[in-house]
């Protein structure tokens, strides 16, 4: 079983600060999602990487996916209270190319 | 947003009985996807479809089963609903594979149905 490990669990941080998270795996990912998703609701796409090494920028949100496409971060500059969520990271694998394997997830709350 | 209903959105039944959760999509695609949510676990696949009458097991996929004889419609049955299986279900569509460049499979979700298994 391939896994995927975020890190961390939880994060609560002020209005204005920056932030990190981290997914890891053992295995290479043929592609790597991350997701966001609110209380009541399902995970919504924020973005798809591929290439290892790729930067992907979404307003203030940096996507990095690792040179060896083991490992990914998101970064938040400036975070705000309505980026409060559960963020996940879902990897693709290669000989399991139909399926995708889900982090745990970072429950951020980013407080005003 | 993607055309994904679920339903019910909502239920409580009781430990033994049977239940079916049903998955609705409008967009024609081919890949459908069931997923339970458990607080520390994540999403865990249960099982997923790859077209009509094709289907295939997840990692948690002891005591579901699946059914799709339409491309809209994935249905998800508890055969004998247990305490374990209470939970929040959430399904999932992908497209289908280009026939040039690579499949990033992104998925798309409903809003979810909670089950709860008294």
């Amino acid at each position: 079983t391939q896994l995927l490990e975020q890190s961390p669990q939880f994060l609560s941080i002020q209005e204005g600060e920056n932030l990190t998270v981290y997914c890891n795996s053992s295995s290479v990912f043929s592609s790597l999602q991350w997701y966001r998703q609110e209380p009541g609701e399902g995970p919504v796409l924020l973005v798809t990487v591929v290439t290892g090494g790729e930067v992907k920028k979404l307003k203030r949100l940096t996507f990095q996916f690792g040179d060896a496409r083991k490992d990914s971060s998101l970064h938040i500059t400036a975070a705000q209270t309505g980026d409060t969520g559960l963020y996940l990271c879902a990897g693709r694998f290669s000989g399991s190319a139909r399926q995708l394997t889900f982090g745990s997830g970072t429950q951020l709350t980013v407080l005003p | 947003d993607a055309g994904i209903t679920q339903s019910p959105r909502h239920k409580v039944t009781e430990t033994g009985t049977p239940v079916t959760l049903r998955c609705h999509q409008t967009e024609n695609h081919r890949y459908m996807y069931w997923y339970r949510q458990d607080p520390g676990h994540g999403l865990r696949l249960i099982h997923y479809s790859y077209g009509v009458k094709d289907t295939d097991k997840g990692e948690v996929s002891d005591g579901y089963s699946v059914s799709r004889s339409k491309t809209e419609d994935f249905l998800l049955t508890l055969e004998s609903a247990t305490s374990s299986q209470t939970s929040v279900y959430f399904c999932a569509i992908s497209e289908t594979p280009g026939t040039g460049g690579a499949w990033l499979g992104e998925q798309y979700f409903g809003p979810g149905t909670r089950l709860t298994v008294t």
